[in-house]
């Protein structure tokens, strides 16, 4: 398994702020994925960070909104930038061990 | 893409009774199957999963199914108890060979599962 913390664990931000959320996973890691979900709903991925390389978008996610470092094999950092009330969600770090993933307890993020 | 299809989105049964979960999925090439729980303010917990090479696996009172001709597979729980009150995802990649690595997890839409005592 893997043990994945997250900083903030919540935050309350006004629109038009930024903020940037902390992703520590315990030992090194290849693959480190960002995930959204939106209240009462399911997981969407955001994007996957690997080190040493640009971060991998998926459709409707771009860099300019959600730009992500992945410096080392163990930290990654998503930023949700210029927000909107409609980006009040929780934001979920993972990590892959081989096909398993593994999640952190996420962000909840309220923005007004 | 691949497209992940979840029911029932809420599911109620009597303490001690078994609970199934049932999800489909679109992509043929989708070959691991991982279920995830998620307690309220917690990141999703994986509970047991499965790989295409295989139809069925246990873990004490979980189990998954899967069917590769009809693309679906199914989650049960026997014996249910309160502290299995939860939200369940089922979700499928397509892994990526290369390094080992795994692709991202398309996720059903969840089953709020509530044990009535």
């Amino acid at each position: 398994s893997a043990v994945i913390s997250q900083k903030p664990s919540r935050d309350i931000c006004q629109r038009g702020t930024s903020l940037t959320i902390q992703c520590q996973v315990d030992s090194q890691v290849t693959m480190m994925f960002w995930y959204r979900q939106q209240p009462g709903q399911s997981l969407t991925l955001i994007a996957t960070a690997n080190q040493g390389s640009e971060a991998t978008y998926e459709s409707g996610f771009v860099i300019d909104k959600f730009p992500i470092s992945r410096p080392n094999l163990t930290f990654s950092t998503l930023t949700v930038s210029n927000m909107s009330p409609e980006d009040s969600s929780i934001y979920l770090c993972s990590v892959s061990r081989g096909e398993t993933q593994y999640f952190g307890p996420g962000t909840r993020l309220l923005v007004l | 893409g691949e497209n992940v299809e979840q029911h029932p989105s809420t599911l109620s049964v009597q303490e001690g009774d078994s609970a199934v979960i049932k999800c489909t999925y679109s992509d043929s090439a989708s070959n691991y199957f991982p279920w995830y729980k998620q307690e309220l303010g917690k990141g999703p917990q994986l509970i047991i999963d499965i790989r295409s090479n295989v139809g069925e696996k246990k873990d004490q009172r979980i189990a998954v199914t899967l069917n590769k001709t009809a693309k679906h597979f199914s989650l049960h729980i026997t014996e249910t108890q309160p502290e299995d009150s939860a939200v369940y995802f089922c979700a499928a990649s397509i892994p990526m060979y290369s390094g080992g690595g795994a692709d991202g997890l398309t996720f059903g839409k969840g089953t709020h599962l509530i044990i009535q005592p």
